[in-house]
């Protein structure tokens, strides 16, 4: 089945404590993105990558870093996790950047304490 | 996911009715757009696209109207269904332009039986 896979759905931590939340797609897609989510604001981009090791910055790309060492993974990374990161984010691929739909994962759902 | 729909416009049907889901986009340049559905506690699902060649692009149940001279896109639901409930999303893209989908804020439908 294709998909994009997420992991963890649920994770709570402290503050300053690194974590990394991974993506796989198995849709051989180039584009993946990263997403948060949150009431009022709507689907924020995060980062994304065109191929593997080409990521560049989205609309909110403070405090994450992303890594695209294969074509089917994408991590997102937080070095530092503070509050304002709590979240739901979402990963997705797309086969191309402009005019194929992009595919999400289930989600992330993240609490900094 | 959760609470992805507070602070959202809301529209109410009845089970069998007919919807319309309209969304007003943000760039003249802009040439693909999708619609995704989002239920609670996942991720944004696609429904269907349209490139801005057409204004009107049907699947199943579902038709998409473009309206390029008013920046105007709809999503009708045919015989709208208790599983209809949900979120919906439209998203704007520029083929020749953005690395990224851009995202409306929303509309909940919610389908009363």
């Amino acid at each position: 089945e294709a998909q994009v896979t997420q992991n963890p759905r649920y994770l709570i931590t402290v503050t300053g404590k690194k974590l990394t939340v991974t993506c796989s797609q198995n849709m051989n897609h180039e584009y993946m993105s990263w997403y948060r989510q949150d009431p009022g604001l709507g689907l924020r981009q995060i980062y994304y990558s065109m191929n593997v090791e080409v990521t560049d910055k989205g609309d909110v790309p403070e405090g994450y870093k992303v890594s695209r060492k294969e074509k089917r993974n994408f991590p997102l990374i937080l070095e530092s996790p503070s509050p304002n990161q709590t979240s739901l984010y979402f990963c997705a691929s797309s086969a191309d950047r402009a005019d194929s739909p992009l595919h999400f994962g289930n989600g992330t759902r993240l609490t900094v304490t | 996911g959760e609470n992805v729909g507070l602070h959202l416009p809301t529209l109410s049907v009845q089970e069998g009715d007919n919807s319309i889901i309209n969304c007003a986009y943000s760039n003249s340049a802009s040439d693909y757009f999708i619609w995704y559905k989002q239920e609670s506690g996942k991720g944004p699902q696609f429904i269907i696209d349209i490139r801005s060649n057409m204004d009107k692009r049907q699947g199943q149940r579902v038709t998409v109207l473009l309206n390029k001279t008013v920046k105007h896109l709809s999503l009708q639901i045919a015989a709208t269904q208790p599983g209809d409930s949900a979120v919906y999303f439209c998203a704007e893209n520029w083929v020749g332009g953005y690395n990224k989908l851009i995202f409306g804020a929303g509309t909940r439908l919610a389908v009363h039986p």
